[in-house]
């Protein structure tokens, strides 16, 4: 079945050690999302990229970076920078937009960080 | 992007239909209406878009007013893996300058 997978489910870090979320797809979408999510609130984008090797910054990208070496693959890193990095992320494709204007977006089921 | 605004929270019997309204006042002319549903420690699931036409799918139909100032989300027939948070999103992809903003939802209980 093709799907987004976000590994690990659960992941722990203490405070000051950078961590790296793993999102890949398997749906051949050009474009993938990295989004968060706090207890009661809806969904903030972080960054999202269109194409390899190209990625832009969402509305709350300070304290994280990623990178798109491959179509597959859009890793997120949360930095020592991150100020409040506990939270609840999802990860999410679609559709090359060039051909598919208004191609709905498809999420993983998201990685949980807990920074103690 | 338009701002949409939907009730907090909704019960529903299960078997029959759940009706979730969206306001989305400020909708712009090309903006498409979109619902997800997550449940609980979940991703989004996408249910079902839509521009100015009803639109139906196995999931639910989406029903879109003529001044495309409102939309309703019917699931037929309710069942119980139905609860969870139901998000209308009314915008623009991002590499048409726009960006999906997902708000608080609302949180559909159905019972038995």
């Amino acid at each position: 079945d093709g799907g987004i997978t976000q590994s690990p489910k659960y992941l722990f870090r203490k405070e000051g050690q950078n961590v790296t979320l793993s999102c890949e797809q398997n749906l051949n979408h050009d474009a993938m999302y990295w989004y968060r999510q706090d207890p009661g609130q809806g969904l903030r984008l972080i960054y999202y990229s269109q194409i390899v090797n190209d990625f832009q910054k969402g509305d709350i990208a300070e304290g994280y970076s990623v990178s798109r070496e491959k179509k597959e693959s859009f890793p997120l890193t949360v930095t020592s920078a991150q100020k409040n990095p506990t939270a609840f992320y999802l990860c999410a494709s679609s559709i090359d937009l060039d051909r598919v204007a208004n191609s709905p977006l498809h999420f993983g089921n998201g990685t949980r960080l807990t920074v103690t | 992007d338009a701002k949409t605004t939907q009730p907090p929270s909704m019960d529903c019997a299960e078997g029959r239909a759940a009706n979730l309204p969206c306001n989305h006042s400020t909708i712009s002319g090309n903006e498409y209406v979109y619902w997800y549903r997550q449940i609980h420690s979940q991703g989004p699931q996408y249910i079902i878009h839509g521009l100015k036409n009803n639109e139906t799918n196995e999931m639910a139909s989406l029903i879109i007013t003529e001044d495309r100032k409102s939309s309703t989300l019917i699931l037929p027939h309710a069942t119980l893996r139905d609860t969870a948070v139901y998000y209308c999103i009314a915008g623009l992809l991002y590499n048409q300058g726009g960006k999906l903003i997902f708000g608080q939802g609302t949180e559909l209980s159905v019972k038995p």
